[in-house]
């Protein structure tokens, strides 16, 4: 149990546009879900926190009209990173819980973003 | 706030032991977690402590005394494949999110033949 899938596991994308993050948990209810970037060789940063209906939570120091953040049912929610920069360029990872794993977080596989 | 201090880097050898300490400082603690991270990947959950003692799961045990603000992570046995980062985590209470959890920096550990 807890699988949680992420897509697409990696992006290139020219600089202005936006990409969007899936993060699915394929078999239990998510009431919570959490998105995280971490850059090379660094410890993961929360960016935000997303509950099931509602707006998501900010980290200090995150644009929420940079980030977007939807959690519309308790299997995804959803990252969309708008005109995206080189700077932008991370590994963006969700994690999950909720239901019988409300306790703690499962993480999907990440995905890799470039800006070019 | 929070406060997770854990070594940057450790190495060690294959079929050795090796423990990775933890300190924390939190005012609302809630449970303290420990999941491994390989170079390139999400990270995966390895334990969950939240009363003081020893859980043992295979090869991986996790130690914490709540009363010392202290985790350690035990690996035996090792292998070559256990070379990973390995991320202390704490969850305070007074977050409104039940499951929200703050991370340490990560130890680095490296296995060597």
């Amino acid at each position: 149990g807890a699988v949680v899938s992420q897509h697409p596991s990696w992006v290139i994308c020219k600089s202005g546009t936006s990409v969007k993050i899936e993060c699915r948990s394929l078999d239990f209810q998510a009431t919570t879900m959490f998105w995280y970037r971490q850059f090379p060789k660094q410890s993961l940063m929360l960016m935000a926190t997303s509950n099931e209906g509602s707006k998501a939570t900010y980290e200090q120091g995150v644009e929420k009209d940079k980030f977007l953040i939807n959690h519309a049912s308790l299997t995804l929610s959803t990252l969309t990173v708008t005109s995206a920069h080189p700077e932008d360029s991370s590994f963006y990872i969700c994690s999950a819980s909720g239901g019988a794993f409300f306790e703690t977080q499962y993480f999907g596989p990440g995905t890799r973003l470039l800006v070019l | 706030g929070q406060n997770i201090d854990q070594p940057t880097e450790m190495t060690a050898t294959e079929g050795a032991i090796v423990q990775i300490n933890c300190t924390y400082q939190t005012s609302g603690f809630n449970g303290l977690f420990w999941y491994q991270q390989h170079a390139g990947e999400a990270p995966t959950f390895l334990s969950y402590n939240v009363l003081d003692g020893l859980e043992e799961k295979g090869r991986f045990s996790s130690f914490l005394s709540r009363s010392k603000g202290y985790s350690y992570l035990l690996l035996k046995e090792l292998q070559m494949k256990d070379s990973a980062s390995y991320l202390c985590a704490v969850r305070d209470s007074r977050y409104s999110s039940a499951s929200k959890i703050i991370f340490g920096s990560g130890t680095r550990l490296s296995i060597r033949p």
